[in-house]
């Protein structure tokens, strides 16, 4: 399995803070994604990035931003949080557009308050 | 929404059972993968069809796929305790980048 890490993976804020979430991978895949997970939604997709510093919105990308300096990480900021955006993300990469299976980290928990 | 819907939303069944779980999408794909998630955990990739592609197997999983209706299935034979889980479809567009647009998911429990 791609060996994908995502941290913290538990989180509390406040309302107005801004958030980091990070992941790491060690595959060399050139494709990451950040996804959020909420009941009633399945996994809707937030940003994704198709090369380093190469980056692009995804279906609900409002009050979030990414980036991507290296390969490995992918970083998802959330720029002043929101009880809205209490949810459970998921970082995924792939290797690319051909095979289209993505591997998932273990997700990070926030909650904001 | 864009997204593929699964049916039904649960099922509950007993070990030896089959399972099987429907998806359902809108829009013309490249191809349609299914997932599995274990309560607390990330996603685990199952499986992958091609649009030209009807049916594919994996030990004890089957998928098909009718394009013209839009639709796919994902069978499990002889299902185990350690089955259970949540399964969602993802389907791959058939324009431009490649991403996953996933359905909200069948959560299955098997019983021992």
């Amino acid at each position: 399995d791609a060996g994908i890490t995502q941290s913290p993976r538990h989180k509390v804020t406040e309302t107005g803070t801004p958030v980091t979430l990070r992941c790491h991978q060690t595959e060399n895949h050139r494709y990451m994604y950040w996804y959020r997970q909420d009941p009633g939604h399945g996994l809707r997709l937030i940003h994704y990035s198709y090369g380093v510093k190469d980056t692009d919105k995804g279906e609900v990308s409002d009050g979030y931003s990414v980036s991507r300096s290296k390969t490995e990480d992918f970083l998802l900021t959330l720029e002043s949080a929101t009880s809205s955006q209490t949810s459970v993300y998921f970082c995924a990469s792939s290797a690319g557009r051909e095979t289209g299976e993505l591997f998932f980290g273990e997700g990070s928990r926030l909650t904001v308050l | 929404s864009q997204q593929g819907e699964e049916d039904p939303q649960a099922l509950s069944i007993q070990e030896g059972e089959n399972a099987t779980m429907n998806c359902s999408y809108k829009t013309s794909i490249n191809n349609l993968q299914w997932y599995r998630q274990n309560s607390g955990r990330g996603l685990v990739h199952l499986i992958l069809i091609r649009s030209n592609e009807r049916e594919k197997h994996s030990g004890r999983l089957r998928v098909t796929l009718d394009t013209s209706k839009k639709s796919s299935s994902l069978l499990i034979t002889a299902s185990r305790a350690a089955d259970t889980a949540s399964y969602f479809c993802a389907t791959v567009w058939n324009t431009g980048f490649q991403k996953l647009v996933f359905g909200t998911g069948t959560r299955l429990l098997v019983s021992p």
